[in-house]
């Protein structure tokens, strides 16, 4: 069975600061990984994708992830955090068999001015 | 523009009374997902449909039934037998085989009153 871990329930990162937020997954075979933001009472807005080739992966409003085969981690990290940037983030796994994609709990991001 | 339509956004169920949620898709889709979101759990996956007329259930269908008449149209029916039904209900499509995302709607806060 596939799965997705977030240790972190929150996340605070000053304003300028490098923010990064934590994934871990669990999948048969080779993974699409993938992260969502989530703004209030709105539905998920994908950020960036890994499918394969090159380990790090750049998405959107500057964030980027990277996929570490042998940590079975997918980071999502920003050089300089941003307060608009504050919104609840999910890390989400499916396998290469048209499963249904598998989210994490999330983590909420508060970027402090 | 492209997108998904829930309706609708603000929904109130009275004991013992079943109710539907809208999910329509003009994006031709061929895959609908609905997900059931709580505090501090996630996403969790209620049941999705992969072709239309077939549907399958999630890892919490119970209480739950949907539909799948025409490709554009997904709607979520939640019954009286669904016991803790207050949640924000989110759906979402994707274009089927392959290594895509998802697209969100914007979701439906359904409370029990």
């Amino acid at each position: 069975a596939q799965s997705v871990a977030q240790p972190e329930d929150q996340v605070n990162v000053a304003e300028g600061n490098p923010l990064t937020v934590k994934c871990t997954y669990s999948v048969s075979g080779n993974p699409y990984l993938f992260w969502y933001v989530q703004y209030p009472n709105r539905g998920l807005q994908f950020l960036l994708k890994y499918i394969t080739g090159d380990n790090l992966v750049k998405g959107s409003y500057g964030f980027e992830a990277e996929f570490n085969k042998s940590q079975t981690s997918f980071h999502l990290k920003k050089p300089s955090a941003l307060v608009s940037d504050s919104a609840l983030y999910f890390c989400a796994v499916r396998d290469t068999r048209n499963t249904p994609l598998v989210f994490g709990k999330g983590t909420r991001l508060s970027v402090i001015a | 523009d492209g997108g998904i339509t829930q309706s609708p956004k603000y929904l109130f169920r009275k004991e013992g009374q079943n109710v539907t949620l809208s999910c329509e898709q003009n994006l031709n889709h061929d895959a609908m997902y609905w997900y059931r979101q709580d505090p501090g759990q996630g996403l969790r996956l209620i049941y999705y449909s992969q072709i239309v007329n077939d549907f399958q259930k999630g890892d919490i269908a119970e209480g739950y039934s949907v539909s799948r008449e025409k490709k554009e149209s997904f709607p979520l029916t939640v019954t009286s037998a669904q016991k803790n039904p207050t949640a924000f209900y989110l759906c979402a499509s994707t274009p089927g085989q392959g290594n895509y995302g998802y697209t969100f709607g914007s979701g439906t806060r359904l409370t029990v009153v």
